[in-house]
């Protein structure tokens, strides 16, 4: 199985700030690696497709980059919408697994 | 619109069986691979299962194999999970999703239900 190690857990931030959120691997693997944002009692929206592709209507002051056993989602100019929970999910090999989930909340 | 409406959630025993549905809309249902993903409460996201849009393929989580079973009816445009001999572990909110085509993979969840929640307590 691959595991996904997400971190940090929990980060405070402030509006305007550069937030930057990163997946390791436990073995290398193909760039199929997505973000997510979950807002409280929300299901999770899809953000960022295969390690880099921005889903359309996504803001492009989210990105993502990364390969093999490293990948990380930046926020750059952090907006009062942002404030969520953030998980990277592997499609490389079953089972599918998700990260820890970094939550984000206001400085 | 995609519109995914989970239901069957509620009070179960330990060793019970429950039948969770997701009603699916707006998209032809059958083109799509779907999953089950479940949340425990304050806890991260945890996939559970896989089926493709024909229904020939699935694919579970090791938690849940041998327990729990996921199937569709294409043509009532519905998504099921079958959960047999549950225990506390499986106390989550479950969401159904869907895939990004016919076929499991990719598997990017661009369309997520808004989750019925599934209770295991004597």
């Amino acid at each position: 199985d691959i595991q996904m190690t997400q971190s940090p857990s929990s980060l405070s931030a402030s509006v305007g700030d550069r937030v930057t959120i990163t997946c390791q691997a436990s073995q290398a693997m193909s760039n199929y690696l997505n973000w997510y944002q979950q807002k409280p009692g929300k299901a999770p929206k899809l953000l960022i497709y295969d390690a880099s592709n921005l889903e359309k209507g996504v803001p492009p002051r989210f990105s993502g980059s990364g390969s093999g056993t490293d990948f990380t989602f930046t926020i750059s100019n952090l907006q009062p919408e942002d404030f969520a929970t953030y998980y990277c999910q592997q499609y490389d090999t079953f089972p599918l697994t998700f990260g820890g989930g970094t939550k984000v909340d206001i400085k | 619109e995609v519109q995914l409406l989970e239901s069957g959630g509620g009070l179960v025993q330990p060793g019970g069986s429950l039948r969770l549905s997701c009603a699916a809309s707006g998209f032809t249902f059958s083109s799509f691979a779907m999953s089950w993903v479940r949340q425990a409460p304050g806890k991260g996201l945890e996939w559970v299962s896989a089926l493709s849009g024909s229904g020939g393929r699935t694919y579970y989580a090791d938690s849940v194999k041998g327990r729990f079973t996921i199937s569709r009816d294409n043509s009532k445009y519905t998504l099921y999970l079958q959960m047999n001999n549950v225990g506390a572990e499986d106390t989550a909110l479950y969401y159904c999703a869907t895939h990004a085509g016919i076929v499991v993979a990719p598997v990017i969840y661009g369309h997520w239900g808004q989750g019925t929640l599934v209770t295991v307590s004597s």
